[in-house]
């Protein structure tokens, strides 16, 4: 069965500094993978998406997320993180009835 | 184009209780989802409509049922509710495989 793996719970990084979130899938076909960022009492929204062709996907925000076949990651990206970016962030796959989500990873700034 | 909406935006039952949940969406999907979200679980699915006139269970639907009235609503009901049910209740829709998929605001639903 399709399942995502967020390794990080909670990440803390220093406004401007560099931002790295994991994201592990196991899915058997060729995978589509999401990520969405949650700000606190909010819905969901879409940051970046990856289907087929260059697995270096950018979104909004400076966000990017890299696929990587071999390692079955999907790594999300920021090379300057604002305080605006705290919030948690989702990696998904979908399959084709559904769409199945990690944990989550709480992103902290400091000022 | 209002997107997903969910009513209520928030309810307090009590043990026992039913309810109903109700989501629309506006924008001609085929497919919807009713996730429950809650600390540290991400988001998981409960019930999902591949297409008007399909239900299916996901990977939580004890102690929920739901309708897909037309292809714009998909109601979640809650029979008799339970404390384990307090969560945020997310509704999304999509048009198709790999299409992104589109989430309403949230329901939080606290059962005492």
């Amino acid at each position: 069965a399709q399942s995502v793996t967020q390794p990080d719970i909670h990440i803390t990084v220093s406004e401007g500094a560099s931002l790295e979130l994991r994201c592990n899938y196991s899915y058997g076909a060729t995978p589509y993978l999401f990520w969405y960022v949650q700000s606190p009492g909010q819905g969901l929204q879409l940051l970046l998406k990856y289907f087929s062709g260059d697995t270096l996907v950018q979104g909004i925000k400076g966000f990017e997320a890299e696929f990587k076949r071999s390692q079955s990651s999907f790594n999300l990206r920021k090379p300057s993180v604002h305080w605006s970016d705290a919030a948690e962030y989702f990696c998904a796959v979908a399959t084709n009835n559904d769409m199945r989500f990690g944990a989550g990873t709480r992103l902290t700034v400091k000022p | 184009n209002a997107g997903v909406t969910q009513t209520p935006k928030f309810q307090v039952l009590k043990t026992g209780q039913s309810m109903t949940l109700q989501c629309a969406q506006d924008m001609n999907h085929n497919s919807m989802y009713w996730y429950r979200q809650d600390p540290g679980m991400g988001l998981r699915l409960i019930y999902y409509s591949a297409s008007e006139g399909t239900t299916d269970k996901g990977e939580v639907p004890n102690g929920y049922n739901v309708s897909r009235l037309n292809k714009r609503e998909f109601s979640l009901r809650l029979e008799s509710a339970a404390p384990s049910q307090t969560s945020v209740y997310f509704c999304a829709s999509r048009h198709g495989l790999g299409e992104t998929q589109y989430f309403g605001p949230g329901t939080r639903l606290l059962v005492l």
